[in-house]
């Protein structure tokens, strides 16, 4: 089955510690997003890629990183810069240019 | 992307037939209209998608004026599991994409029995 993959569902992790979320998809996408999700909320993007070895910022990127240095995976990490990681975290990827997106299931991350 | 303006929250009934405005004054010549659906603890899910006139699907129709600066999505006769967050995006589904896709707060439907 295509699809795209997020792992793991849940996550916890002590403050100040970096965690690195995975995104995987199968659907021979270029394009792949990362977006936060705070309760009661909208998404909102954290990076995107369109093309391997290249991404770019999107609205609320800093405390993040990522790398695209496989067409299939997009893994964001959260770093202990980031002043209030716990979110629902949701991936997705597009042909590019295109603005049908497939999502993941998500990862909720904790920090405590 | 243009940017969207919808309502916050919206109630309905079972049975009834829902209507959801976004407005996107700014929208471009090679803007596209797209739909998604998103349910809690879940990731949006893609509805529907259209240029102009009408478009009709499976699970929604998507209403589209002459100026293109609105969109009405339709959900025939909702049911309970329709209760959802709804959410408009505009965007060019040419080359010139910037790869943007920028959701705005939605409009969370409240189907009651």
């Amino acid at each position: 089955d295509g699809g795209i993959t997020q792992s793991p569902k849940y996550l916890f992790r002590k403050e100040g510690q970096n965690v690195t979320l995975s995104c995987e998809q199968n659907l021979n996408h270029d394009a792949m997003y990362w977006y936060r999700q705070d309760p009661g909320q909208g998404l909102r993007l954290i990076y995107y890629s369109q093309i391997v070895n290249d991404f770019q910022k999107g609205d609320i990127a800093e405390g993040y990183s990522v790398s695209r240095e496989k067409k299939e995976s997009f893994p964001l990490t959260v770093t202990s810069a980031q002043k209030n990681p716990t979110a629902f975290y949701l991936c997705a990827s597009s042909r590019r240019g295109i603005t049908e997106a497939f999502f993941g299931q998500g990862t909720r991350l904790t920090v405590v | 992307l243009a940017k969207t303006t919808q309502p916050i929250s919206m109630d309905s009934y079972e049975g009834q037939e829902v209507n959801i405005t976004c407005s996107h004054n700014n929208i471009a010549t090679n803007d596209y209209i797209t739909w998604y659906q998103q349910f809690p603890s879940q990731g949006p899910r893609f509805i529907i998608q259209g240029y102009k006139t009408k478009v009709t699907n499976e699970v929604a129709s998507l209403f589209i004026p002459a100026d293109r600066k609105s969109s009405t999505l339709s959900l025939p006769r909702v049911s309970l599991s329709d209760t959802a967050v709804y959410y408009c995006l505009v965007g060019d589904r040419g080359s010139s994409n910037t790869g943007k896709l920028i959701f705005g707060q939605g409009t969370t439907l409240q189907v009651k029995p």
